[in-house]
């Protein structure tokens, strides 16, 4: 079936830097990919809708200066977290649309720790 | 798209049929019943989905009332990797793959 991966698995970092997550589809192409924030004992909350060869759309109460989406290629979407502070420490996670079944394929996560 | 209820938690005995109940009594016509499940500090897992009729799959069955306004997701023979946290979502089977998640229901299985 279809891959997403996600690199890195984990990161941990200072407040005041920017971290970088990859989001892959191995064996497909996307054009949208989808990023999902979660917080511990909380449900999935959509972020954006990342678009191939177009600006990000961001959900409301999402800062899009701060979560920069580029979707530069069809099989790779990242989520830069600018000036992390410790209260963006989540899990991250992204998906994408199956080829041919109305489904999405869900990367394994990014667990990001700002100290 | 359409809102669910889901019981925030339930236990299933190894090996027995697991019963996952959803309701979603303000479903449209055109919207679809998604199920996903994600286990613990993992990215969530398609498992199946449906529109009237019921439909079964090599993970689980969904049965859907004819009045489609609640479903039950079943697991044939529940395993200890099975315990995770279920999200029943109805939305509209369009190109907007969009998907909103509740609380689900945290499913334990215990040996």
């Amino acid at each position: 079936g279809a891959v997403v991966s996600q690199h890195p698995s984990w990161v941990i970092c200072k407040s005041g830097t920017s971290v970088k997550i990859e989001c892959r589809s191995l064996d497909f192409q996307a054009t949208t990919m989808f990023w999902y924030r979660q917080f511990p004992k909380q449900s999935l909350m959509l972020m954006a809708t990342s678009n191939e060869g177009s600006k990000a759309t961001y959900e409301q109460g999402v800062e899009k200066d701060k979560f920069l989406i580029n979707h530069a290629s069809l099989t790779l979407s990242t989520l830069t977290v600018t000036s992390a502070h410790p209260e963006d420490s989540s899990f991250y996670i992204c998906s994408a649309p199956g080829r041919v079944t109305d489904t999405q394929y869900f990367g394994p996560g990014t667990r990001l720790t700002v100290l | 798209d359409a809102k669910t209820t889901q019981p925030p938690s339930m236990d299933c005995a190894e090996g027995r049929a697991a019963n996952l109940p959803c309701n979603h009594s303000t479903i449209s016509g055109n919207e679809y019943v998604y199920w996903y499940r994600q286990i613990h500090s993992q990215g969530p897992q398609y498992i199946i989905h449906g529109l009237k009729n019921n439909e079964t799959n090599e993970m689980a069955s969904l049965i859907i009332t004819e009045d489609r306004k609640s479903s039950t997701l079943i697991l044939p023979h529940a395993t200890l990797r099975d315990t995770a946290v279920y999200y029943c979502i109805v939305r509209v089977g369009t190109n907007d793959y969009k998907l909103s998640f509740g609380a689900g229901t945290t499913v334990t299985v215990r040996a």
